[in-house]
């Protein structure tokens, strides 16, 4: 099963408007990754976080690891039409090498 | 560089038939993976490889079968094809399972 549960699912935002997904594990994390899949693509990497609490901004994006690195969130300020995509975040799966699981995925469409 | 190249693009097969898709990567990657992707399902793990020589299992390892002889090439292969593996499958690698995770563009799978 999923070892990384992501929500929400779903998002339409109008451009300029603030979107947000969450992503939330009940193991502990040694590290949580990005992706964004823009509609027929394939995954694109965004960013990685390790540390406790991390915060890390790229532009108008702005990556989140919680305290107890369980949870892990994507806040992107002022959408605009080029966001839209889903955005996943996946985890290494415990203490097995190799395995890394992506969450369901959050699919975002941004209406001009 | 080319990247990860996944062959072929398109493919149609019948229930029961079997056939092989193929993943080469150019970048020298010791870690080389396979996800499905299924509407609002994400991207699940099926086999994954982290050297040539060896490989494990993932999420849905079950109708799928990997070897990975040498370490550009990852071919995935389907055994006896059923309508339940209709999907889109990403090969994707990595050096030394250290992100980011580079994807080809995927095969977009039907069976009937």
């Amino acid at each position: 099963g999923q070892q990384v549960m992501q929500i929400p699912q779903y998002q339409h935002v109008q451009e300029g408007e603030d979107f947000t997904t969450y992503c939330n594990s009940s193991t502990t994390l040694s590290n949580i990754q990005w992706y964004k899949q823009r509609p027929g693509g394939h995954p694109v990497f965004l960013i990685q976080l390790v540390k406790s609490g991390e915060v890390k901004k790229q532009k108008r994006l702005t990556f989140q690891f919680g305290e107890a690195k369980k949870n892990s969130s994507l806040h992107i300020t002022a959408t605009q039409t080029t966001d839209v995509g889903t955005y996943f975040c996946a985890g290494p799966g415990g203490s097995t090498l190799g395995r890394l699981y992506f969450g369901r995925g959050t699919q975002l469409t941004v209406w001009p | 560089n080319a990247g990860v190249t996944q062959t072929p693009k398109f493919q149609v097969l019948k229930t029961g038939q079997s056939m092989t898709l193929q993943c080469a990567q150019d970048m020298n990657h010791e870690y080389m993976s396979w996800y499905r992707q299924d509407p609002g399902m994400g991207l699940r793990l099926i086999h994954y490889s982290v050297g040539a020589g060896i490989t494990d299992q993932g999420e849905v390892p079950n109708g799928y079968n990997v070897s990975r002889s040498t370490t550009e090439d990852f071919p995935l292969r389907l055994l006896s094809a059923a309508p339940s593996q209709t999907s889109v499958y990403f090969c994707a690698s990595s050096y030394s399972q250290v992100p980011p995770l580079h994807f080809g563009n995927g095969t977009r799978l039907t069976v009937t």
